[in-house]
């Protein structure tokens, strides 16, 4: 079993959807949390960070930690075009430590 | 969040050369990292770079074929050498926040080996 699995897509939606993008994993030791955007050519951009469980929410995006079940979401509220990129889970276990990816999914909004 | 610059974009190489990527960050940290993003698939460490001592490679990653240098709390390279169309990937440079709990990323270097 990888260490982070993440759904693999792609994933098309129209505008105005609620998208929910979901990891899931299997180290205990991972308490901190983030979601990734990438688009087309250019370097992941940090959307939203966690620690440990609970819900986090910056606008349009909430993200959900769920350490019992292992468990991880991103929910994108009415999405937009601009919101097509590759989304990409990550975790690490401390303050500094090397970060695990999940493999990233593709999102596409139609308009 | 830092800035973080990587030079350079991109650049097509021939095999069996080497290329050395460079990375400045606008603010003083201490730890930084270098993954790799092959095409197709998800970001992969290889090494983080130590101010002052020997970097720190993971498993599958060596010193020969991926040299690192730390000179200052602002900058760091990686050489990918004898370079086969294998290692035609993204290379990027990533630095933790602040807070030491958040890693931010720069554009990345795009590589193609032909």
């Amino acid at each position: 079993q990888k260490e982070v699995e993440q759904d693999p897509g792609p994933l098309s939606v129209p505008e105005g959807a609620i998208v929910s993008l979901n990891c899931t994993y299997s180290n205990s030791a991972f308490q901190y949390f983030m979601w990734y955007r990438q688009y087309s050519r250019k370097g992941p951009e940090l959307l939203m960070y966690t620690y440990s469980s609970g819900n986090k929410e910056d606008g349009r995006f909430t993200a959900q930690v769920d350490k019992s079940s292992k468990y991880i979401s991103l929910f994108i509220r009415d999405s937009q075009p601009s919101d097509s990129a590759t989304y990409l889970c990550a975790m690490g276990s401390g303050a500094n430590s090397k970060l695990t990816f999940g493999k990233g999914i593709t999102l596409s909004v139609r308009p | 969040s830092a800035v973080i610059s990587q030079k350079p974009s991109r650049d097509i190489c021939q095999r069996g050369t080497s290329l050395t990527i460079q990375c400045q960050v606008d603010s003083q940290v201490t730890m930084m990292f270098w993954y790799r993003q092959q095409p197709g698939q998800s970001l992969t460490l290889i090494a983080t770079a130590n101010q002052g001592s020997e970097a720190t490679y993971e498993s599958g990653f060596v010193i020969d074929k991926f040299p690192i240098s730390r000179p200052n709390l602002t900058f760091s390279t990686l050489t990918v050498s004898n370079m086969s169309p294998e290692d035609s990937s993204i290379y990027l440079c990533s630095v933790g926040g602040s807070s030491g709990n958040t890693i931010y990323f720069g554009e990345g270097s795009w590589l193609t080996v032909v």
